[in-house]
């Protein structure tokens, strides 16, 4: 069946590291992947996303890499802060019967020290 | 705000019970999803609508079901509750041709 799933469930990094947090995926057909910041009682917030034509994607602090060879994904975090402190899923978008559908990976948790 | 509306924030009830969730959409969003959240564990996808008709199932059980009505609106009835039912429900909607969903805060059941 189809499973997006990640390497390790927590990430612990100092304050002003980089972070990076990596996904695997298993549906070579899915053409569009999208990285979800949720914190702590709140629901899954946008952070970035890319297609399966890019190799790499930067936005603000954050960059995400995609590997179709090998069905890997990955979120680096530059200079990360406490308030990045929030589980980071990973998302593939694959079409079924014409509309998308987004499939969720289990999550990573990642903890930022002062 | 992120535009998608789920009512109520805590919902308390018994086994055996029913309850009924409650989304409103983005404005001009016609898709409608929900995901179940269990405690640390990832989102699953439940039921898909667009524009009032579903359009996609996933791992969602015979005692729930949902509709999407013509205002879009969409409610998520959960029958006969058990222990394990208890979890985050998230609602997300989007537009046709837009690719990104926009989550609600959720709605977290516990069910006693």
């Amino acid at each position: 069946g189809e499973s997006v799933g990640l390497h390790l469930p927590t990430l612990s990094v100092q304050e002003g590291d980089n972070s990076i947090i990596n996904c695997a995926y298993s549906n070579s057909a899915s053409d569009y992947f999208i990285w979800y910041k949720q914190e702590s009682g709140k629901g899954p917030q946008f952070i970035i996303d890319i297609r399966s034509n890019m190799d790499k994607r930067q936005g603000q602090r954050v960059t995400v890499l995609l590997n179709k060879t090998v069905k890997h994904l990955s979120l680096q975090i530059a200079a990360t802060q406490p308030g990045d402190s929030a589980v980071y899923f990973c998302a593939e978008i694959s079409m079924n019967t014409g509309f998308q559908k987004l499939v969720f990976g289990t999550g990573t948790r990642l903890l930022v020290s002062p | 705000d992120s535009g998608v509306t789920q009512t109520p924030k805590h919902l308390i009830t018994a086994t055996g019970q029913r309850v009924t969730l409650r989304c409103s959409p983005r404005s001009g969003d016609l898709s409608v999803y929900w995901y179940q959240q269990s405690l640390d564990q990832g989102l699953q996808f439940l039921i898909q609508y667009y524009n009032g008709e579903e359009r996609a199932k996933g791992n969602i059980l015979e005692r729930f079901s949902a509709q999407q009505f013509p205002d879009l609106h969409s409610e998520l009835n959960l029958s006969s509750l058990e222990l394990g039912d208890s979890a985050l429900y998230f609602c997300a909607s989007s537009a046709l041709s837009d690719q990104g969903y926009t989550f609600g805060s959720g709605t977290r059941l516990t069910v006693v």
